[in-house]
Order: structure tokens, then C-alpha cells, then sequence
């Protein structure tokens, strides 16, 4: 069965850097495109990025731009998020997802349980 | 950007009623509409695609519809797991957006 396995959230402090994972399995991970999703404590859910299958094509929120990069080794079935210059307002429970194929538009069908990221000093 | 806003944030229903969710997005996202279900500490579930396409494995008491600008999702027959956050969310282009959440409550 499908499994996402999120690692890497905790405390960092203001303009600090922290790069989450996701460990995938049962599905081929190499032809599957990915997203990570936040969801700040008692709020709704923000898309924050996505890459394609083979890693070249990718999307950002607006609110990440040049702070977020997403990255993905295909031969380890890991998805990376590497943050920096976090801000209290990156604070959240971050979740990998896979994107389901069968339409021709972007949604997610199945979710890790996610990792939580707090940003305090 | 594309915003994607529901109606209403929150509505009470009690078990057996009907109950009807609708997502207006900022301008035309063709059928690329998504629909999904959160329980508190769970993460989000895919229930419909392209705007009125079951998941699988999702309850027929869940239906939906819509094109262009204006989506809905209706529960009929609430049972009381139905009773959780949906979020719509747009799937025509990136970046990606959902809507606010609607919380549904047991009355």
C-alpha cells in the first residue's frame, strides 16, 4: 500500500533553515509528480510546492518563492524540502503528497501524516 | 493567483440531513476542481476530482458538481464520520490553491 513517510520538522529559530523528507513506498515513486502542503495550527490547508516525475519541472507558492526549494532522488524515493529564512509565519504541520494520474489536473491522493515545523526564538 | 472561496466556513447539520458546500473560484478553472475531507490530527482525504468524480472508495452519499467558476458538494444522508473540514481546491494550474474550509458540526 501507498505510504509517505514525512521526518525532519522541529524548532528553529527565525531566519533559520531546516530541510524535511518523505520516504515513499508502494507506488513507483519515479513516475509519480510530488507536492508538499502546509497547514498552520488551526488553519486551512496552503499548497506550497511541486516537482515533476524526473525532478526538472517545478512550481512554488508565492509566499515560499526563492526561500523554498523542492527536490526529489528517485533512486532513494525521498522528497526533500529544504527552507530557509523561515519566518514565524512558516510555522506548521507539513505534508509530501502524490499526485493522482488519472486526470489530467493536479490533485493529491494519498498524504503522509505530516511534520511539524515551528519557528521560534 | 487563483482564489478559491467557500461557502459557508462552518454549518451545522444533524445525522440523515442533507448538506451542500459551494466553491467559487476567481475566475475559470474549466472541471479541474478537487474536493477533500480533514478530521482534526488526520491528514486531508481526496473525495472528488475534476469536479464530479468519486474517488475511489468514496461513499455515494458524496456528489458534486460545477464547471467554470462555480463547484458544489453535497453529503446527503450525513453519517457521523461524514461530520469533518472540506476543503475544495484547484487543479487547473499552478500554484495550486484550496479554499478556506468549510467545518461541518453536528447540531
Amino acid at each position: 500500500q501507498v505510504q509517505l513517510v514525512e521526518s525532519g520538522g522541529g524548532v528553529v529559530q527565525p531566519g533559520g533553515s531546516l530541510r524535511l523528507s518523505c520516504v515513499a513506498s508502494g507506488f513507483a515513486f519515479n513516475n509519480y509528480g510530488m507536492h508538499w502542503v502546509r497547514q498552520a495550527p488551526g488553519k486551512g490547508l496552503e499548497w506550497v510546492a511541486f516537482i515533476r516525475s524526473g525532478g526538472s519541472e517545478k512550481y512554488y507558492a508565492d509566499s515560499v518563492k526563492g526561500r523554498i526549494t523542492i527536490s526529489r532522488d528517485n533512486s532513494k524515493n525521498t522528497l526533500y524540502l529544504q527552507m530557509s529564512s523561515l519566518r514565524a509565519d512558516d510555522t506548521a504541520t507539513y505534508y509530501c503528497a502524490k499526485t493522482y494520474v488519472p486526470s489530467a489536473g493536479d490533485y493529491l491522493d494519498y498524504w503522509g501524516q505530516g511534520t511539524l515545523v515551528t519557528v521560534s526564538s | 493567483d487563483m482564489q478559491m472561496t467557500q461557502s459557508p466556513s462552518s454549518v451545522s447539520a444533524s445525522v440523515g440531513d442533507s448538506v451542500t458546500i459551494t466553491c467559487r473560484a476567481s475566475q475559470s478553472i474549466r472541471k479541474y476542481l478537487g474536493w477533500y475531507q480533514q478530521k482534526p490530527g488526520e491528514a486531508p482525504k481526496l473525495l472528488i476530482c475534476d469536479a464530479i468524480n468519486l474517488h475511489s472508495g468514496v461513499p455515494s452519499r458524496f456528489s458534486a458538481s460545477g464547471s467554470g467558476t462555480d463547484f458544489t458538494l453535497t453529503i446527503s444522508s450525513l453519517q457521523p464520520e461524514d461530520f469533518a473540514t472540506y476543503y475544495c481546491q484547484q487543479a487547473n494550474s499552478f500554484p495550486l490553491t484550496f479554499g478556506q474550509g468549510t467545518r461541518l458540526e453536528i447540531k
